[in-house]
């Protein structure tokens, strides 16, 4: 059984730039959250893909943006990268099923910089 | 939107003694989930509760569940060294899952 892969696990970006990560799912789980995580903090949820559709937002703005593909691997963009942005990003992997209602399965994160 | 509170932010024990965290929702909720992560690393499931007033265990590790589906506990007894991390608890509403700011453990030897 694979786990929740993501790329890449560092990357240092300057303010305005934009940055795409991704995540492989674990097999067998069709539904994929994103999570930002700043130091000392916990995840803060950004967004959920259930069927290559986002069915679900956190309290994040526009330039937060995602997609699914069909073999349930997903990519997270941030477009005009702020100071802010810097943090831990989580991608989690669920359960076929009803989505959100099963464990989530967590990839071992990007950590992104932003200077 | 749910806020989930979680107490205390930090808790240092000797080795061998009791740890308890406590979640708080603002709203009730259809299951909470509790999360273990170790320094450096990505949060791990541990157990999900999903019916008002359930207790589960596992070992040395008890988790409660509120009879208003709106708090919960996570206890460790006789904590060991192993047990080092940031525990959280996350309240599930709809479909989306919130996470508390965690209680990080340390054990003193």
């Amino acid at each position: 059984e694979t786990g929740v892969t993501q790329s890449p696990t560092h990357l240092i970006k300057t303010r305005g730039q934009q940055v795409t990560l991704r995540c492989s799912s674990q097999s067998g789980h069709n539904t994929v959250s994103w999570y930002q995580q700043a130091l000392g903090q916990g995840p803060q949820f950004i967004f959920q893909y259930y069927r290559e559709e986002e069915n679900g937002r956190g309290n994040f703005p526009p330039r937060f943006s995602g997609l699914q593909f069909p073999n349930y691997s997903s990519e997270l963009n941030v477009n005009a990268l702020e100071l802010d942005d810097s943090a831990l990003y989580l991608c989690a992997s669920s359960l076929l099923g009803t989505p959100g209602n099963s464990p989530l399965h967590f990839g071992n994160g990007t950590r992104l910089t932003v200077t | 939107g749910q806020q989930v509170m979680q107490i205390p932010q930090y808790q240092h024990v000797q080795e061998g003694e009791d740890f308890t965290t406590y979640c708080n929702s603002s709203t009730t909720l259809s299951n909470i989930q509790w999360y273990k992560q170790r320094p450096g690393g990505h949060p791990v499931f541990l157990i999900q509760l999903v019916k008002s007033g359930e207790v589960k265990k596992q070992k040395r590790l008890t988790f409660q569940f509120g009879e208003a589906k709106k708090n919960s506990s996570l206890h460790i007894t006789a904590t060991q060294t192993t047990d080092v991390g940031t525990y959280f608890c996350a309240g599930q509403a709809g479909y989306q899952l919130t996470f508390g700011k965690g209680t990080k453990l340390s054990v003193i030897p």
